[in-house]
């Protein structure tokens, strides 16, 4: 069985650019979730993607956006980046829309400078 | 505003003793709660989870406890090993609200030999 696997696994940009991280579920999972976790605190929920449909965001603003692909892989693509996009985004698969626990992927550390 | 808060940054206990780590949370809406793992450079691993129609749940040397009418759950690890080292988030979802992870700012829990 193939865990949740994340690319790249560091990444620097400047403030403007535009970055897309990808994430590969586990193997059997067809749903996945984004979570930003800066210095010291715990992850926050960005959005999630089952069938290839978004289903459920959180508080983040629209220059985060994702996809999911049919083969239930899914990016994260963020535009006009700021300083305080520095974090490690992480990815986590499920199975289905009640599928109560999410496998997490290793992140990618993303810095802005 | 927090909805689920971990307020100790970190404990020691010494190998073989009890881990005690705490979680508290706000949103009555919550009915289920997950602890997750994370080493240095790794995404967080599932631990144990615990559904809030059940008051207990065990699995080896992980035990979840659920008071709901206090809004606390608690995670005791018996007898702690080194390899227990690590930092602990608890998180908590709604039913239907694309189990979107709520997560606390983690505990680091350090087991000395």
């Amino acid at each position: 069985e193939t865990g949740v696997t994340q690319s790249p696994t560091h990444l620097i940009k400047t403030r403007g650019q535009q970055v897309t991280l990808r994430c590969s579920s586990q193997s059997g999972h067809n749903t996945v979730s984004w979570y930003q976790q800066a210095l010291g605190q715990g992850p926050q929920f960005i959005f999630q993607y089952y069938r290839e449909e978004e289903n459920g965001r959180g508080n983040f603003p629209p220059r985060f956006s994702g996809l999911q692909f049919p083969n239930y892989s899914s990016e994260l693509n963020v535009n006009a980046l700021e300083l305080d996009d520095s974090a490690l985004y992480l990815c986590a698969s499920s199975f289905g829309l009640a599928g109560d626990t999410q496998y997490f992927g290793p992140g990618t550390r993303l810095t802005v400078l | 505003d927090q909805q689920v808060k971990q307020n100790s940054p970190s404990l020691s206990v010494q190998e073989g003793r009890i881990s005690i780590l705490n979680c508290d949370y706000t949103n009555s809406m919550f009915d289920y709660f997950l602890w997750y793992k994370k080493y240095p450079a790794e995404g967080p691993t599932f631990l144990i989870s615990i559904s809030s129609i059940k008051d207990k749940n065990e699995d080896g040397r992980f035990t979840v406890f659920l008071n709901k009418s206090a809004k606390h759950l608690s995670l005791h690890i018996v007898p702690s090993q080194p390899g227990d080292s690590a930092v602990y988030f608890c998180a908590a979802s709604v039913t239907g609200s694309a189990r979107q992870l709520t997560f606390g700012s983690g505990t680091q829990l350090t087991v000395l030999p």
